[in-house]
């Protein structure tokens, strides 16, 4: 099948600083991605959709100004968590539609620790 | 709003017994439901969609609109079918749709 690709895997930072992580569609292109997040035994929460050439859709809750993304390109977006506080950490997962497949593919998985 | 339920966060089973991990939904219209498995230390991957009335990995799951259901079953658990699983909810069409998951069920089948 597809492959998503995240980078990095994990990241540990220091409160007040940025980070920034990558999602590649590594064999197709997709003009839409999304980004969750996923918190210790709970579910993935949708955090927005980013739409290639345009702004990022975001979901009720979630700080535009916090969590910028960024769809730079048909196989890449980012999602730069500014200001990074230890409530930042978490697990963020983006997934991307290969529409001719018909399925939706999800990365591996960036796991985000602020000290 | 919709809204995913896994009433279940665990659920253990021995080799060959029957497996069945439950899903409710809330949602004004048609939706449609999957079932998404991550095995450990993998990545999250599509199991099965209503839509496709198919059968993956000894896996089937009805949609009962009656009841808000998408129960995942299987008759026969085997150990490689330990991990865990979540159920979820578009509410449009097309595989660009962002989805409702639900918490998760790990399920663990033991010898």
């Amino acid at each position: 099948g597809a492959v998503v690709s995240q980078h990095p895997s994990w990241v540990i930072c220091k409160s007040g600083t940025s980070v920034k992580i990558e999602c590649r569609s590594l064999d197709f292109q997709a003009t839409t991605m999304f980004w969750y997040r996923q918190f210790p035994k709970q579910s993935l929460m949708l955090m927005a959709t980013s739409n290639e050439g345009s702004k990022a859709t975001y979901e009720q809750g979630v700080e535009k100004d916090k969590f910028l993304i960024n769809h730079a390109s048909l196989t890449l977006s980012t999602l730069t968590v500014t200001s990074a506080h230890p409530e930042d950490s978490s697990f963020y997962i983006c997934s991307a539609p290969d529409t001719f497949a018909g399925e939706l593919f999800f990365g591996e998985g960036s796991r985000l620790t602020v000290l | 709003a919709q809204r995913v339920t896994q009433p279940e966060k665990l659920l253990s089973v021995f080799k060959g017994a029957p497996v069945e991990l439950k899903c409710n939904y809330s949602y004004s219209g048609s939706p449609e439901l999957f079932w998404y498995v991550q095995y450990s230390r993998q990545r999250l991957q599509l199991l099965l969609r209503h839509i496709s009335r198919e059968s993956i990995k000894g896996f089937t799951a009805d949609l009962n609109k009656g009841e808000t259901s998408f129960h995942l079953k299987k008759p026969f658990a085997q150990e490689e079918d330990s991990a865990m699983y979540y159920c979820a909810l578009s509410g449009s069409t097309g595989t660009a749709s962002k989805l409702t998951f639900g918490t998760g069920t790990r399920l663990q089948v033991t010898l």
